[in-house]
């Protein structure tokens, strides 16, 4: 079975800090994503990327950035966070298109 | 461009009732279609999918058909369970586009004993 693992469920940081998330996958998928998910607004893309060191805005990509340095791996940064990116942060990955995408658990994200 | 449009909820049914979750899209050339399932506290499961016109996708008892002419995809299921309790999200994947999927708001289900 595919397996996207994120590396954190919950986290809370505080305006202003740098955060990390990490999200690896281990089916050498060329296609990687991060959505973020908020109530009544569904999930919105904010980065994907379709190879190592190559990336895509998506739909909502200001106050963002993206790594991704090895196949498995694709990290979503937030350079300074501030209250309004508190939101549920999904990540996926899919071995190409059409096919369908294989999402990892998500981080609940706080900024306070 | 592209856009799924689902039917808001919530949804609160009976056990074993009928379900029907309605999803229409708008999209250039011919998408493949997906319905996803999140359960609570949980990430996106891929429910079943449907690649190409009149084709039907189904899994756990549910079933969707790709409707070219309607240019829709509804969710049904004959009779719901508790367990069916989560958001259902309706998806489209453009060929001609980008590798992204384009997601519906989600409807959530409620099932009551």
């Amino acid at each position: 079975d595919v397996k996207v693992t994120q590396s954190s469920r919950y986290l809370v940081k505080r305006t202003g800090e740098k955060v990390f998330l990490e999200c690896v996958q281990d089916m050498d998928h060329e296609n990687m994503f991060w959505y973020r998910q908020d109530p009544g607004l569904g999930l919105r893309l904010i980065y994907f990327s379709y190879d190592v060191k190559m990336k895509e805005k998506g739909d909502i990509p200001e106050g963002y950035s993206v790594s991704r340095e090895k196949k498995e791996r694709f990290s979503l940064i937030l350079e300074s966070a501030s209250t309004n990116q508190t939101s549920m942060y999904l990540c996926a990955s899919s071995p190409g298109q059409p096919l369908e995408q294989y999402f990892g658990p998500g981080t609940r994200l706080t900024v306070t | 461009g592209d856009s799924v449009t689902q039917m808001e909820g919530p949804v609160t049914l009976s056990e074993e009732a009928f379900l029907t979750i309605n999803c229409t899209y708008t999209a250039t050339g011919y998408p493949s279609l997906f319905w996803y399932v999140q359960y609570p506290g949980e990430g996106l499961q891929l429910l079943l999918k449907a690649t190409k016109a009149d084709d039907k996708g189904s899994n756990k008892g549910f079933e969707a058909t790709y409707r070219k002419e309607t240019t829709s995809f509804h969710l049904e299921k004959g009779s719901v369970q508790v367990s069916d309790s989560a958001v259902y999200f309706c998806a489209l994947s453009d060929p001609t586009g980008a590798n992204n999927l384009f997601f519906g708001t989600g409807t959530r289900l409620t099932v009551i004993p």
